[in-house]
């Protein structure tokens, strides 16, 4: 079973599109992130919800809006697609507390192309 | 979140231990050490971390200085597989992961 999985893989649409982009964690973790990585390969924290409640939004676009309905799933919804949205998409989860050892597991991403 | 300084690549011959430093002069108190790769075209994959001490694990060794201003992730047999760029962070209990230019390790047949 994959830990973090991510749907879709890849994802090829036009500028003004809306699409989303879904996520799935099977560790029980309390808190899940999105990144985005665009073509210079800087990984950059977007959001980050923990049980739930977003606890993270750094400076990303109204156009992105995450939704988190249980703590196992948090879904990416992107409005009104820009070309500069290109980027690949990597959720990723953690738990909490404990020792401090907060690992992030990181799915596979999701490749969009906005053209 | 403490600043992190890497080289941005390296080379290292197969079978032989990369060393990969890691500059956080910055470090508080309570920021941990953290290692992190990316495989091409993979999702960053966790490897180590620490406090204080040295830490090992089946993947790599941690070494940080007695100042922890800096460490060293140590691969000790580097195989093709292990070609990767290698992200340190550096962060206290709770907070988010910053994720830097980190360095491209290429390990050479």
């Amino acid at each position: 079973d994959t830990a973090v999985s991510q749907t879709p893989k890849y994802l090829v649409t036009q500028m003004g599109n809306d699409k989303s982009i879904k996520c799935e964690q099977n560790l029980g973790h309390d808190t899940m992130y999105w990144y985005k990585q665009d073509s210079k390969k800087f990984l950059k924290i977007m959001f980050s919800y923990n049980n739930k409640e977003l606890i993270i939004n750094e400076t990303v676009p109204n156009r992105f809006s995450p939704k988190s309905p249980d703590k196992a799933h948090l879904n990416l919804h992107i409005n009104s697609l820009e070309l500069g949205d290109s980027a690949v998409y990597f959720c990723a989860s953690s738990q909490t507390g404990g020792s401090g050892a907060n690992v992030l597991t990181f799915g596979a991403g999701s490749r969009l192309t906005v053209l | 979140d403490a600043k992190t300084t890497q080289p941005p690549s390296m080379d290292c011959a197969e079978g032989r231990a990369a060393n990969l430093p890691c500059n956080h002069s910055t470090i508080s108190g309570n920021e941990y050490v953290y290692w992190y790769r990316q495989i091409h075209s993979q999702g960053p994959q966790y490897i180590i971390h620490g406090l204080k001490n040295n830490e090992t694990n089946e993947m790599a060794s941690l070494i940080i200085t007695e100042d922890r201003k800096s460490s060293t992730l140590i691969l000790p047999h580097a195989t093709l597989r292990d070609t990767a760029v290698y992200y340190c962070i550096v962060r206290p209990t709770g907070n988010q992961f910053y994720f830097g230019t980190g360095t491209s390790l290429t390990v050479i047949p």
